[in-house]
């Protein structure tokens, strides 16, 4: 069955500090993979999404960064974490679960990223 | 994708049905209707989606209105673990979903 990890579950970090979040799907190959970010009490922000190795799409500008170094991998990176960088990180991938011709999203259990 | 509006709040009692609505005037005809939920500090969850007809699973149903611009998400016999926060959301264009800020369902025993 498809599962999707996240790591770690919680992170306090400095300001200024670098940040590396990671995200892997079991199960399924080339996965269509997604990163949100969610502050607290609001609705899911998309900030990058990949469809393949090497490829990623930007939403929004900020500043993050994400990479897809294998098939099952995606990663949200950071250089130098700011306050406004604080939320709920959520990773996704498209799947087609439910016994349909429809995709679904489904997310990882997500990252709690509080920065000081 | 299509917006969707959702009331922010809403209070049902433990075991009565909980019905969600949701307005999506501006969807198109091949964009479908999902429904999540969010428990505080996990993922959301996918509870049903369609795009027509009237869908039920071991979650929930799901009414379409006829001409496609509302839905209602119901839960036939709430209990106090399906307090969460609802999301209704129309269209996956290659995933991009936009997330509003959802329905805050409150079950009260």
């Amino acid at each position: 069955s498809q599962t999707i990890h996240q790591w770690p579950a919680t992170l306090v970090q400095p300001v200024g500090s670098p940040l590396s979040l990671e995200c892997t799907v079991e199960g399924t190959s080339n996965p269509n993979l997604y990163w949100y970010r969610q502050a607290a009490g609001r609705g899911l922000q998309l900030l990058f999404y990949s469809v393949g190795i090497g490829q990623i799409s930007s939403e929004v500008p900020q500043n993050l960064s994400a990479s897809r170094p294998q098939d099952r991998q995606f990663i949200l990176s950071s250089k130098k974490l700011l306050l406004s960088d604080s939320g709920f990180y959520l990773c996704a991938w498209i799947g087609n679960l439910t016994g349909t011709h429809t995709d679904t999203q489904y997310f990882g259990p997500g990252t709690r990223l509080t920065v000081l | 994708d299509a917006k969707t509006t959702q009331p922010p709040s809403m209070d049902c009692a433990e075991g009565r049905a909980a019905n969600l609505p949701c307005n999506h005037s501006t969807i198109s005809g091949n964009e479908y209707v999902y429904w999540y939920r969010q428990i505080h500090s996990q993922g959301p969850q996918y509870i049903i989606h369609g795009l027509k007809n009237n869908e039920t699973n071991e979650m929930a149903s799901l009414i379409i209105t006829e001409d496609r611009k509302s839905s209602t998400l119901i839960l036939p016999h709430a209990t106090l673990r399906d307090t969460a926060v609802y999301y209704c959301i129309v269209g996956f264009n290659a995933g991009k979903s936009t997330f509003g800020d959802g329905t805050t369902l409150t079950v009260k025993p």
